[in-house]
């Protein structure tokens, strides 16, 4: 069965600083994975999404990801931590082959410091 | 096009009692979802559907039923409410394509229950 892992539910940064949200997923099918973010009292938005033309997917505000398949991993990273950027984040795979729904992680909750 | 739309965005419930969820899509898309979050939990998925007349059971499919009579509605029904159920429910769309193809949510229902 697809799962996910996300690495800390709480991830603090300050202003500029480095983004690193950690995700490790389980899949019995080649995986297509995403990125979610969710803004304080909103719906959730896509941030990016892995296409397998290339291993590192830039998104949206600066954010992007690589997969590397050895490591079962598609860790989001962000060079400068923008205020703006505080929000929750999950990383997210298909469930199955036919990518019908997602399973999503638990989530990471970034807060930035200035 | 209006996109998915949930209606009800909140109810309160005593336990015991039965209500159903409201979702609607005009993007004409076949696969339909619905997740709950929870705090700490991330989005945990009920139940999806791929077309008109096919269910399957998600993550956590206890206490809900679906159904899919056409392409545009996938109401998520609570038989008998319980205090557990409370939490936000999210109605997702997504077109059959490619298998990344990226999610459209509804606005959530906040649902409670007493």
């Amino acid at each position: 069965a697809q799962s996910v892992t996300q690495l800390g539910s709480h991830v603090s940064v300050s202003e500029g600083a480095l983004v690193l949200l950690r995700c490790n997923y389980s899949s019995s099918v080649p995986p297509y994975l995403f990125w979610y973010v969710q803004y304080p009292n909103q719906g959730l938005q896509l941030l990016l999404k892995y296409t397998s033309a290339a291993t590192l997917v830039k998104g949206i505000n600066g954010f992007e990801a690589e997969f590397k398949k050895s490591e079962t991993s598609f860790h989001l990273t962000k060079p400068s931590a923008h205020m703006s950027d505080a929000a929750e984040y999950f990383c997210a795979v298909t469930k199955n082959q036919a990518g019908t729904a997602l399973i999503f992680g638990k989530g990471t909750t970034l807060s930035v410091s200035s | 096009n209006a996109g998915v739309t949930q209606t009800p965005k909140f109810q309160v419930l005593k336990t015991g009692q039965s209500m159903t969820l409201q979702c609607a899509q005009d993007m004409n898309h076949e696969y339909m979802s619905w997740y709950r979050q929870d705090p700490g939990m991330g989005l945990r998925l009920i139940h999806y559907s791929v077309g008109a007349g096919i269910t399957d059971q998600g993550e956590v499919p206890n206490g809900y039923n679906v159904s899919r009579s056409t392409t545009e509605d996938f109401p998520l029904r609570l038989l008998s409410a319980a205090p557990s159920q409370t939490s936000v429910y999210f109605c997702a769309s997504r077109d059959r394509g490619a298998t990344n193809e990226k999610l459209f949510f509804g606005s959530g229902t906040q649902l409670s229950v007493l």
